[in-house]
């Protein structure tokens, strides 16, 4: 079956950057996306691209997608304690066949 | 704009017991998804629901679990008879169905099962 696969853990520090990857396999994946999970919470949807970009920002987040690697990023930009959380990256061939990663458990230090 | 609701929020009970989640979804959206979450994992996709007909089941264990949405709107997933390993949280995610397949969660219900 398809799989997503990412990284599980990351710790940075207050102010500083935060690239959270993620490999998928799906060459019919039509969007991309990052969700973040807090504790005891649903899932909050963060960004999307579609596949047919290369990249989209949208103020401190920065999605890369790499199509020929089947590659996504997600960069955070002066990472602060409440972005700590649980990121995940789905993908999904126009809103049906989702697929989720195991996400990557952010930690911001002080 | 009110949110995806579930209930209950949490349950207890004992393997071979049955149960029922049930799920309100945004007002207006047509899709509407179950997912289970294990701890430690990202959630699984169980059904999807395009209005009240199913669009994909594929990994859904129908020995044992079952999900229906009367007249498009509302859904409840039920498990009868549940195992230990149907331990997780069970999310219910609603979407316009078009656009960009945007999903919005409920707050899940966890279930426990001893």
């Amino acid at each position: 079956g398809e799989d997503v696969e990412q990284s599980l853990f990351l710790s940075v520090r207050e102010g500083d950057s935060s690239v959270i990857n993620c490999t998928y396999t799906d060459s019919s994946s039509t969007y991309l996306y990052w969700y973040k999970q807090e504790p005891g919470a649903g899932l909050q949807l963060l960004t999307y691209i579609f596949s047919n970009m290369d990249m989209k920002q949208d103020q401190r987040l920065t999605v890369l997608l790499n199509k020929k690697d089947k590659h996504l990023s997600l960069r955070i930009a002066d990472t602060q304690t409440g972005d700590s959380a649980i990121y995940f990256c789905a993908e999904s061939n126009y809103g049906q066949n989702f697929v989720f990663g195991p996400g990557t458990r952010l930690s911001v230090l002080p | 704009e009110a949110g995806v609701a579930q209930s209950p929020r949490y349950k207890i009970i004992e393997k071979r017991q049955s149960v029922a989640f049930w799920c309100n979804p945004i007002s207006g959206h047509a899709t509407l998804y179950w997912y289970q979450q294990i701890l430690g994992q990202g959630p699984k996709l169980l059904i999807q629901f395009q209005n009240n007909g199913v669009v994909d089941d594929s990994q859904l264990p129908k020995d044992r679990f079952s999900a229906e949405r009367l007249k498009g709107v509302d859904s409840t997933l039920k498990i009868q008879p549940a195992k230990l390993e149907d331990s997780a949280v069970y999310l219910c995610a609603s979407s316009p169905g078009t656009k960009d397949y945007e999903q919005y969660f409920g707050p899940g219900t966890r279930l426990t099962v001893t």
